[in-house]
Parts: structure tokens; sequence; C-alpha cells
């Protein structure tokens, strides 16, 4: 899993909560990633962001948000909108040097979000 | 968006076989990456291909790429129990940032 953690392993959310989690990295890396992984599922991209004090959104963005303070942390944000939390969710992070055609992602080892 | 499409969703073989993956793509790519997934854990990085290759090799790793029919195969030769895992192919587009965008991924099981 690189240098890359991800806090809480496990985390439970209640109905109308906004829960958050923790993505650090000390990897030196200029872009980070989120995404959401359903059963037996590819990965589905929710934000990323290229560099400090900037993100976009990805394919499902809905539901979720994201800052980017500092380079080492991107914490994602699952709010009340977001009606089917229920998922694993992966944090990731490269390097953003497009000269290299190198943009192989590290991966954290994921927090499994459920509803109780 | 999904770009990338794998195949056979899920195999398996005894140990000792070689296990072949595939992946179609849609768009012109920058280049094309391979990950592992162990069942509950994280992804992690096995080999990247770039659109001017053809083929690339890394220990029991081969992978192939033709961008003509925008595919891709990974070939694990002499398999082993330790080889369980999912398997994604990852496309790097040309245009835009530096996201890849994933398969589905297959689900490969060595049978000791």
């Amino acid at each position: 899993d690189g240098g890359i953690t991800q806090s809480p392993k496990y985390l439970f959310r209640k109905e109308g909560q906004n829960v958050t989690l923790s993505c650090e990295q000390n990897l030196n890396h200029d872009a980070m990633y989120w995404y959401r992984q359903d059963p037996g599922q590819g990965l589905r991209l929710i934000y990323y962001s290229q560099i400090v004090n900037d993100f976009q959104k990805g394919d499902i963005a809905e539901g979720y948000s994201v800052s980017r303070e500092k380079k080492e942390s991107f914490p994602l944000t699952v709010t009340s909108a977001q009606k089917n939390p229920t998922a694993f969710y992966l944090c990731a992070s490269s390097t953003a040097d497009r000269a290299l055609a190198k943009n192989i992602q590290y991966f954290g080892a994921g927090t499994r979000l459920s509803v109780l | 968006s999904q770009q990338g499409e794998e195949d056979p969703q899920a195999l398996s073989i005894q140990e000792g076989e070689n296990a072949t993956m595939n992946c179609s793509y849609k768009t012109s790519i920058n280049n094309l990456q391979w990950y592992r997934q162990n069942s509950g854990r994280g992804l992690v990085h096995l080999i990247l291909i770039r659109s001017n290759e053809r083929e690339k090799h890394s220990g029991r790793l081969r992978v192939t790429l033709d961008t003509s029919k925008k595919s891709s195969s990974l070939l694990i030769t002499a398999s082993r129990a330790a080889d369980t895992a999912s398997y994604f192919c990852a496309t790097g587009l040309i245009q835009g940032a530096q996201k890849l965008v994933f398969g589905q991924g297959t689900r490969l099981t060595i049978n000791p």
C-alpha cells in the first residue's frame, strides 16, 4: 500500500449524517484521486486533484465533496445527499509529470463504508 | 465513463498453467497499465506499456498492446496460488489530466 494511508478502515454512517474519509500520502505526489468500488465492479472516479487548492469532479461526484489544502492530504466527505454510500473507497496518488508519460497510481488500503 | 472492457470477467485455472486476460478500450491512449487487487485491499501497479510499444515483459508477466484494435492482453505464466486476485487494466488518455480510466476487472482464481 506504499506511502498512502487511509483511515478509518471501516466506517458506519447513520441516516442524514456526513462522514469524512481521510487520505494522507508521504510520496510527495502532486496528484491525488478518490475512487468508489462496488462489489465485483471496477473503480469509478469521484474527484481528483492535480495540485494544492485545486480539484475536479470525476464521473460520480454527486453527493461527495473534497478539499486539498495541503499537498499530503485529500479528505473525502460523503454527504447526506449521497443516497447509496455503501461501497469500498480507495484513495490514490501519482506524480503529475506529463513529460514522463507515466501516471502510475499508488493506492491506499481502502475504507469500507456501510450505512446503519 | 468506463473505457476498458475486460474479458473474461472470471477465470479459474490450475496452478502452473498460464492465465491470459484481455482488455479493450475505446479512445486513443497515452499508455495502458495493469493493476492487481487482492480481496479487500488497494490496487498495486504491475506494468505500464506506452502507446508506441507493442510488448513488454516483467518477470512472469507479459503485456501486449495493439492500438489498431484498441486492445491489450496480460499473460501470467506458470501461475501460482498467490496470483489469485482481480486484475484491472487502466488507460491513460492523451488529452486532459493525469487520471486513469479503469476497466471492470478479471477475477483470477488459481487452484492448487
